[in-house]
C-alpha cells in the first residue's frame, strides 16, 4: 500500500528555474494539499484541491501553481524559483468526510534548495 | 494571526516519565483536533485526534485532553520512550470550512532522555 508518493526527494535549483514536484496517492481521496515546512514556522498550506478540476489557494500560494486532472495526481509547479522557496514540501491527501473530521496522510517530503 | 499555537518549541523528558505537550487555539469554529508526529526526513504521521463533543480520547500510551472553554488541548504520553523523540504538531479543522482542511501549529520538539 503506497499511500502518498512524492518525487523527487531532493532537488537543487538555480534561481529563476522552474520545476514540478510530483504527488500521487492511491487511496482514492478527494482532498489533496501541498504544505511547506520551514524552521520555526510549522506546516503552511500552499494550495489544495477538493477533486479533479478544482483547486484553490492556501495561506502561502505566491510563486506556485497547481492542477488536478485526475483524482490520483496533484503536481506543484514552481514558476520561477527563488531562494525564499528553499523549504521542505509535503503533499497530503484525505477523504472528504461528512463533517466529523478526518486525518490527512502525508508523503515523505521533497527537500528543495534554491541557490 | 496564528490560529493554532504551540508555545513550547522544545521539551525534554526522562524515559518512563510523562510528557505533556500543549496547544492553544483562537478560532472557536474549530471542532476537530489532531496530533501528528514527525521524525526527521519523514512526513508527518497521524497520532491521535479528538472531536469537540469529547473532552478526552485515549489510545494506548497517548491521551489527548480538550478544554473548549479555555481553547486548549494537551497530549499526554505515558510512559515516555526514547522512540517518542520527534516533533509533534497540533492541528485543527472545522466542519464549516470542510473538515478536511487542517491548520497546524509550529510544532514542539520532544526529546526523551534514556
Amino acid at each position: 500500500n503506497a499511500g502518498v508518493t512524492q518525487t523527487p526527494k531532493f532537488q537543487v535549483l538555480k534561481t529563476g528555474q522552474s520545476m514540478t514536484l510530483q504527488c500521487a496517492q492511491d487511496m482514492n481521496h478527494e482532498y489533496m494539499s501541498w504544505y511547506r515546512q520551514d524552521p520555526g514556522m510549522g506546516l503552511r498550506l500552499i494550495h489544495y484541491s477538493v477533486g479533479a478540476g478544482i483547486t484553490d489557494q492556501g495561506e502561502v500560494p505566491n510563486g506556485y501553481n497547481v492542477s488536478r486532472s485526475t483524482t490520483e495526481d496533484f503536481p506543484l509547479r514552481l514558476l520561477s524559483a527563488a531562494p525564499s522557496q528553499t523549504s521542505v514540501y509535503f503533499c497530503a491527501s484525505s477523504p472528504i468526510s461528512g463533517g466529523s473530521g478526518t486525518e490527512a496522510f502525508f508523503g515523505q517530503g521533497t527537500r528543495l534548495t534554491v541557490v | 494571526d496564528q490560529q493554532v499555537k504551540q508555545n513550547s518549541p522544545s521539551l525534554s523528558v526522562q524515559e518512563g516519565r510523562i510528557s505533556i505537550l500543549n496547544c492553544d487555539y483562537t478560532n472557536s469554529m474549530f471542532d476537530y483536533f489532531l496530533w501528528y508526529k514527525k521524525y526527521p526526513a519523514e512526513g508527518p504521521t497521524f497520532l491521535i485526534s479528538i472531536s469537540s463533543i469529547k473532552d478526552k480520547n485515549e489510545d494506548g500510551r497517548f491521551t489527548v485532553f480538550l478544554n473548549k472553554s479555555a481553547k486548549h488541548l494537551s497530549l499526554h504520553i505515558v510512559p515516555s520512550q526514547p522512540g517518542d523523540s520527534a516533533v509533534y504538531f497540533c492541528a485543527a479543522s472545522h466542519s464549516g470550512a470542510g473538515s478536511y482542511q487542517l491548520t497546524f501549529g509550529k510544532g514542539t520538539k520532544l526529546s526523551v532522555i534514556p
